[in-house]
């Protein structure tokens, strides 16, 4: 099946304690992106990869890290989380061809305390 | 990007159509218009998109008025599970940051037994 898998689903961490949310995709895809969704907010872009070895910021990119080493995974990285990255994360992939045709994982909720 | 502007809520009894309509009045002429919906706290689901025709798949139908300025998401027979966030967004193909959409408020459609 034709999907985004990210990792965890779930997690409750501390200030500063280093995380990072995986994200997987089986399609081949060259586009891959974060997202935050946070309430009265909506999504927002963190940030996105055009191909492998290729990243840029998106809106919001503050205190997150990404890298694509390969096509398949574009890994989030928090290095020292705060309250304020409390929030609903997604991954998401499309074709070059299609690039705003997107395939969004399930999501992650982080909540820092 | 133009701006869209998307009534904040609606209601619709289970096997009717329902019809969500997004004003653009603002958009260009190499911009689409993309739909996606959101299904509580899940990541967000592409349903169609299109330049000027309408278009029809195995989702839904996009009705987009000659002027382009506004549009029509119907889905002709909803069920609970249409029952989400559904998000009108216009976007140029082929822009320097492709795969980046602006979701904004959405209309949450309810569908009712």
């Amino acid at each position: 099946e034709a999907q985004v898998t990210q990792n965890p689903r779930y997690l409750i961490t501390v200030t500063g304690k280093k995380l990072t949310v995986t994200c997987s995709q089986n399609m081949n895809h060259e586009y891959m992106s974060w997202y935050r969704q946070d309430p009265g907010l909506g999504l927002r872009q963190i940030y996105y990869s055009m191909n492998v070895e290729v990243t840029d910021k998106g809106d919001v990119p503050e205190g997150y890290k990404v890298s694509r080493k390969e096509k398949r995974n574009f890994p989030l990285i928090l290095e020292s989380p705060s309250p304020n990255q409390t929030s609903l994360y997604f991954c998401a992939s499309s074709r070059r061809s299609e690039a705003n045709v997107l395939t969004f994982g399930a999501g992650s909720r982080l909540t820092v305390l | 990007d133009a701006k869209t502007t998307q009534p904040p809520s609606m209601d619709c009894a289970e096997g009717r159509a329902a019809n969500l309509p997004c004003n653009h009045s603002t958009i260009s002429g190499n911009e689409y218009v993309y739909w996606y919906r959101q299904i509580h706290s899940q990541g967000p689901q592409y349903i169609i998109h299109g330049l000027k025709n309408n278009e029809t798949n195995e989702m839904a139908s996009l009705i987009i008025t000659e002027d382009r300025k506004s549009s029509t998401l119907i889905l002709p027979h909803a069920t609970l599970r249409d029952t989400a966030v559904y998000y009108c967004i216009v976007r140029v193909v082929g822009s320097s940051n492709t795969g980046k959409l602006i979701f904004g408020q959405g209309t949450t459609l309810q569908v009712k037994p």
